[in-house]
């Protein structure tokens, strides 16, 4: 089956300082990945949409320059967060879907991120 | 109005019953319906996706949707204490957009 793998597992880092997260597809060649954040108790919530050489879209409310998306290759993306702080700390999620014309969307495993 | 709605529960049964779950959307065009499972600290795992009117059967558990009356279910016969979790309805509304998800049941399977 399809495997998409995120790294780091947890962070835990300073206010101030920025915090990079990877997301690989290892199986299989991601066109569009997808960010999610997940605080406690509730459900995901969609960050970014990021679609392989081209700019993320962002949803409403998500700050382009605080979450700083790159999708580079087929097979990585990276959402970079940026002077971090405590209200940023939270579950953050990468999905990936591939090119063979299904809907279906595979999950990372997630990166548990703690602003002090 | 929501755009995915479930109740958030907790649900209670115990082993052996059937766990009934249920969740309806919003937007009428939507068009790829998704369960997934998600324990505690980790991240969604998919249990069923369905496309069409219907019921769709895979092991012991069954998805069920209706588009006209713009709602999806998932039942899970032979409830496991290992299926306690927290699962969540998806939606994707156009092809190759994000899938949108509800708040999530959780669910408990007592021994």
């Amino acid at each position: 089956g399809a495997v998409v793998s995120q790294h780091p597992s947890r962070v835990i880092c300073k206010s101030g300082t920025s915090v990079k997260i990877e997301c690989r597809s290892l199986d299989f060649q991601a066109t569009t990945m997808f960010w999610y954040r997940q605080f406690p108790k509730q459900s995901l919530m969609l960050m970014a949409t990021s679609n392989e050489g081209s700019k993320a879209t962002y949803e409403q409310g998500v700050e382009k320059d605080k979450f700083l998306i790159n999708h580079a290759s087929l097979t990585l993306s990276t959402l970079t967060v940026t002077s971090a702080h405590p209200e940023d700390s939270s579950f953050y999620i990468c999905s990936a879907r591939g090119d063979s014309g299904t809907n279906t969307q595979y999950f990372g495993p997630g990166t548990r991120l703690t602003v002090l | 109005q929501k755009e995915v709605e479930q109740n958030s529960g907790p649900l209670s049964v115990p082993e052996g019953a059937i766990a009934s779950l249920n969740c309806t959307y919003s937007d009428r065009v939507s068009q790829s319906f998704f369960w997934y499972r998600q324990y505690s600290g980790k991240s969604p795992e998919l249990i069923m996706s369905i496309y069409s009117n219907g019921d769709k059967e895979d092991g012991r558990f069954t998805a069920q949707l209706n588009k006209a009356s713009q709602y999806v279910s998932l039942l899970i016969r032979d409830s496991q204490p290992s299926d306690s979790a927290t699962y969540l309805c998806a939606v994707i509304r156009r092809a190759g957009t994000a899938l949108i998800f509800g708040k999530g049941t959780t669910l408990s399977v007592s021994s």
